[in-house]
């Protein structure tokens, strides 16, 4: 069965520091590209970061660059997501996400098709 | 960044009713559009990726249809197990976009 579980949620002070992990299995977890998505409590849906499937290379969201870097271990099937100087606004539920691609009429069209349950992350003094 | 936006935001049908909801997007995505559908507490599940299909495992009354900037999910006879959250979501441009969503609920 194919399956993100993440973990390392919790409560941080507001400037601290936290560790997401994303474990996966049932899949060759090597071959996909990989993002976080997060979602604040009664919100919508927000892009977070994209890591190559060789970890190689990275993107994300303007809200939070230069504060979160996502890695992955690929030998773990394992992804990562470090988030540092954490605001209130980071408040929420984070999924780890599996991407997969159809052709599409001018390049390749991304969706996601595997979600996590989500681990929660608080950050209050 | 590419905006998109869902109306209406929430809606109130029966069981059997044929129920849309729509996504604009702020300039065009081809169609680069997927949707997904999120049950209370928990996690996003795919629905229609590449603005018109079906992933193997979800039930023939969801559609998708649209390119450029207008597209639309719709449910043929909804269902009491529809009731969920549902987002559209770009891949057109980097950083990939949600729509504020729809919330579906039975009257």
């Amino acid at each position: 069965e194919v399956q993100l579980v993440e973990s390392g949620g919790g409560l941080v002070q507001p400037g601290g520091s936290l560790r997401l992990s994303c474990a996966a299995s049932g899949f060759t977890f090597s071959s996909y590209v990989m993002l976080w998505v997060r979602q604040a409590p009664g919100k919508g849906l927000e892009y977070v970061s994209t890591i190559s499937s060789n970890g190689g290379n990275t993107l994300y969201a303007s809200s939070v660059k230069d504060r979160f870097t996502t890695f992955r271990d690929n030998s773990k099937n394992t992804l990562y997501l470090q988030m540092g100087s954490l605001r209130i606004d980071d408040m929420g539920v984070y999924y780890c996400a599996r991407q997969d691609a159809v052709d599409g009429p001018s390049g390749p069209s991304y969706y996601i098709d595997v979600w996590g349950r989500g681990t929660t992350v608080t950050v209050s003094s | 960044d590419i905006q998109l936006t869902q109306s209406p935001s929430s809606l109130s049908a029966s069981v059997g009713d044929r129920v849309t909801i729509t996504c604009r997007a702020s300039q065009s995505i081809s169609s680069y559009l997927n949707w997904y559908q999120q049950k209370p507490g928990k996690a996003p599940n795919l629905l229609i990726y590449a603005a018109s299909n079906l992933p193997s495992g979800v039930p023939s009354r969801f559609s998708g249809s649209g390119s450029g900037t207008d597209f639309t999910l719709a449910i043929s006879s909804l269902q009491p197990e529809d009731i969920a959250t549902y987002y559209c979501h770009q891949t057109y441009m980097s950083p990939p976009t949600f729509g504020g969503g729809t919330k579906v609920q039975i009257k």
